[in-house]
Parts: structure tokens; sequence; C-alpha cells
């Protein structure tokens, strides 16, 4: 059974750029969530979808970010007009209930 | 007052000793404790998993849960240098009870 799959593992945008970052839950798993973690900090959450819906993205930034979780095909989490503070380690998990995440490898975004 | 605490480390014992490592919290609330081990660069890996006041045991690891002081351990047993990471305590809430707040993690360093 494959784990959470993220893709591109290492993204690499010039300022003003968008970052397109990807997340295919395990089998079975209907519940995606996101994280940032940034240098030398802990991973904050960011937004939690299930098929088709936001459940909670209090953790998401009012501007420039946001994400979607369609009905088919692999979760995104889309960056518009990065900044170089937006370089960080986003990590995708996936859960089958609400409850016990497996994190995906993750993809670090470096901002130019 | 931080939502989730941890001594950032690091915390340095021999080979073959037991690690001890606390993780406190502030949501009353929080029904479901988590801890995660991070490598380098690398993704968090669930290693514990509790929800009931006591102890629970997986082979060199128990967690420990005690709701009323609001107090999350773990104990690494017979420590070998491989276990030498960043361990995450993780607790659910607040709010959307599935998403998980992080504290910043403690880095072990297990010496020979």
């Amino acid at each position: 059974n494959a784990g959470v799959m993220q893709n591109p593992r290492h993204l690499v945008r010039r300022r003003g750029q968008e970052a397109r970052l990807r997340c295919s839950p395990m089998k079975g798993h209907s519940h995606v969530y996101w994280y940032r973690q940034l240098p030398e900090e802990g991973l904050k959450f960011m937004v939690y979808l299930q098929k088709e819906n936001i459940i909670d993205e209090s953790g998401m930034p009012k501007e420039r970010f946001s994400a979607e979780f369609p009905k088919e095909g692999p979760s995104i989490l889309r960056i518009q007009q990065v900044v170089r503070g937006d370089s960080a380690a986003y990590f995708c998990a996936s859960s089958p209930h609400t409850d016990t995440q497996y994190f995906g490898p993750g993809t670090r975004l470096t901002v130019l | 007052q931080k939502e989730v605490e941890q001594n950032s480390g690091p915390l340095s014992v021999p080979e073959g000793a037991i690690a001890s490592l606390n993780c406190t919290y502030s949501d009353r609330g929080s029904q479901s404790f988590f801890w995660y081990r991070q490598y380098s660069g690398k993704s968090p890996e669930l290693i514990m998993s509790i929800y009931s006041n006591g102890d629970k045991e997986d082979g060199r690891f128990t967690a420990q849960l005690n709701k009323a002081s609001q107090y999350v351990s773990l104990l690494i047993r017979d420590s070998q240098p491989s276990d030498s990471a960043t361990y995450l305590c993780a607790v659910n809430g607040p709010g959307t009870a599935s998403k998980l707040t992080f504290g910043t993690g403690t880095r072990l360093q297990v010496t020979l």
C-alpha cells in the first residue's frame, strides 16, 4: 500500500511566480491536511480538506494561498505571487478518519 | 502560552540508556496525542498515539499521558544512535478536532 505521495519534492520559483504543490493521499484515506514547516520552526497547520470540501482553513494565510481536493485527482496547494517568506517545507498528511495522520515526504519550496 | 510546549534540547543520552521526552499542552479539550519522529530533512514519522490516561508500550517506546496535568511523555528504552532525531509532540485541536497542533520538537542525540 503506497504511502502519501507528494510532488514535486523540490520546487524553485522566482518571486511573483505561482507554486502548485500536489498531494495524493494513501489509498482509502479521504481526509487531507496541509502543514508548513519554516526553517528551524515547528509544523504549522494550514488547511484540512475532504473530497470537494474545505473543512478548516484557519491556518491558511488570507491572501495568495488556496487549496482544493477535487472529486478526482490529487489535492492541490496553490501559492500565487510567491515571496521569499514562502520558502519552507510543505507537508501533506492523510487519514482514513479524523484521527491518526500519516505524512508524505514533503515539497521543499525555494523562492529566489 | 504556547499551545504545545517541548524542551528544544538537545537531549543527549548515551547508547543503551533511557531517553525521556516531555510535552505539555494547554487545550483541556484535546483527546488525541501523538509522537512523531523527524530526521533532518525528512518528513514526520508516526511513533506512537495515545488517547487514555496511563502508559502505552510499543517495543522500545512507551508513551505516558496524564490529562489532569496536561502532560504527555515518551520514553525510549535502550536508546540507539539511529534514534537521534527530533521528536515532535502533537495534540488534536484546538477547534477542528482532527487538526494537529505540534510542539517545536526536542532534538535527541544518542552518543556512542
